[in-house]
């Protein structure tokens, strides 16, 4: 059975801070994996998709790589802001998404 | 830019009674999905449907829960006797191609509470 996990739980960091949020998963066999934004109390904004062929997806200040031999995904964010407060959750995607439970990052001015 | 909507925002229901929630997912989209996230836990996968069927359900999705396309917009998940444990936020997600393995588009959510 597919789980997914993610480290840390919490996150504080100064606003300019890069930083890496990890996530890691139990099965390779995977289609793709999606990282998300969850803001409190609502819904959520699909950040990035790597695709199980690819290694690398960058959007803005936004990079995620995977490896799926292993079994892990990394969350890179450049330049840190107050605004990219909010929880990050990667899942797999085997058709259905598998979750993880989340980072919740806070980004201190 | 299109968007799933759902609606309604929350809800409140009392326990035994049936409720009714609306997606409508991206015009141009073929899966169509239900997941729920209870109050500080992971975001749970329920229900996956294409061509008007159920393709894969999880053991939460039992006889209580059922899918409905009922017209060629509309996606619904009904729960026919609410527990207090269905209490949590509900999303509808869609996405199109080839078994649905590309981006899910989620919707803001339905907040349900169960008294």
């Amino acid at each position: 059975k597919q789980e997914v996990t993610q480290i840390p739980a919490a996150l504080s960091v100064p606003e300019g801070e890069n930083l890496v949020l990890n996530c890691s998963f139990t099965d390779s066999a995977i289609y793709n994996l999606q990282w998300f934004r969850q803001d409190p109390g609502k819904g959520l904004t699909s950040l990035l998709l790597i695709q199980s062929s690819q290694r690398e997806q960058t959007s803005g200040r936004l990079n995620a790589s995977l490896d799926k031999s292993s079994g892990r995904s990394t969350l890179y964010i450049a330049a840190s802001q107050p605004g990219d407060s909010a929880t990050y959750l990667c899942a797999v995607i085997g058709g259905k998404l598998i979750f993880g439970q989340g980072t919740e990052l806070s980004v201190k001015p | 830019e299109p968007e799933v909507t759902q609606t309604p925002s929350h809800q409140v229901t009392q326990m035994g009674q049936e409720v009714i929630l609306r997606c409508v997912p991206i015009s141009n989209h073929l899966y169509f999905y239900w997941y729920r996230q209870i109050l500080g836990q992971k975001v749970e996968f329920l229900v996956s449907f294409y061509n008007n069927e159920i393709s894969e359900k999880s053991e939460i999705f039992d006889d209580q829960f059922s899918v409905e396309r009922p017209d060629g917009s509309n996606f619904t998940l009904k729960i026919r006797s609410t527990k207090l444990e269905d209490s949590a936020m509900y999303f509808c997600a869609s996405n199109t191609g080839t078994g649905g393995r590309e981006t899910q588009y989620f919707g803001p959510g339905t907040r349900l509470l169960v008294l």
